[in-house]
């Protein structure tokens, strides 16, 4: 079962322009959530992270938005640059904020075209 | 510099031939764990560790071993690697000092079994 998903496995946007990439999730314990940024060849490295009892957080060009009834949370990157082509997993610390499992998504792969 | 130290980065090796992948991090993390990346499944817990002496299965953890004997490193064993184990793995350690503490990973280290 599959608790976090990334449904779009790609995406590709012009240089400038808004960058949003999604992720939805079935476990309403979650209470956290993290963007990774993967580079080939490299480890994930953190992102940004969003709390369950907040609904956006910022961080300059990168903002992730929380909709809990909808379960659903997105990544906005704006303006997008060249160098932000990555792949993008979201991932759901276990529910009481542990470790113990921290589920990601499948990822998305970004491309921004110069 | 914080880091995690993963090797070897690339290993071939043939079915039943024990390895291991080292890890070691020096960041007096309690928590590490080790995932499998692979094509359309994203990242996927094999083994995770609290503490020294402390670890428990994750989501795929058939024909993995690991110990934790000492803070700092967490050991991946494949007693008797098999094909279907050819994967890019990732080690990871985090703090536990409170909600959505971010993960560091290392390198990676592509494994094929051949």
């Amino acid at each position: 079962d599959q608790q976090v998903k990334q449904n779009s496995p790609s995406l590709s946007v012009q240089e400038g322009r808004i960058s949003i990439l999604n992720c939805d999730y079935t476990n309403s314990m979650f209470d956290y959530f993290l963007w990774y940024k993967k580079y080939p060849a490299e480890g994930p490295t953190f992102l940004i992270s969003i709390s369950s009892i907040k609904d956006k957080n910022e961080d300059g060009r990168f903002t992730v938005f929380l909709n809990k009834s909808a379960k659903h949370l997105s990544l906005h990157i704006v303006p997008s640059q060249p160098g932000d082509s990555a792949v993008y997993f979201c991932a759901a610390p276990g529910h009481s904020g542990g470790y113990q499992k921290v589920t990601f998504g499948t990822g998305t792969k970004l491309q921004v075209i110069p | 510099e914080a880091q995690v130290t993963q090797n070897p980065r690339y290993l071939i090796t043939v079915t039943g031939k024990k390895l291991t992948v080292t890890c070691s991090q020096n960041m007096n993390h309690e928590y590490m764990s080790w995932y499998r990346q692979d094509p359309g499944l994203g990242l996927r817990q094999i083994y995770y560790s609290m503490n020294v002496e402390v670890t428990d299965k994750g989501d795929v953890p058939e024909g993995y071993k690991v110990s934790r004997k000492e803070k700092r490193n967490f050991p991946l064993i494949l007693e008797s690697p098999s094909p279907n184990q050819t994967s890019l793995y990732f080690c990871a350690s985090s703090s536990l000092t409170g909600l959505g503490e971010k993960l560091f990973f290392g390198s990676g280290t592509q494994l094929s079994v051949l």
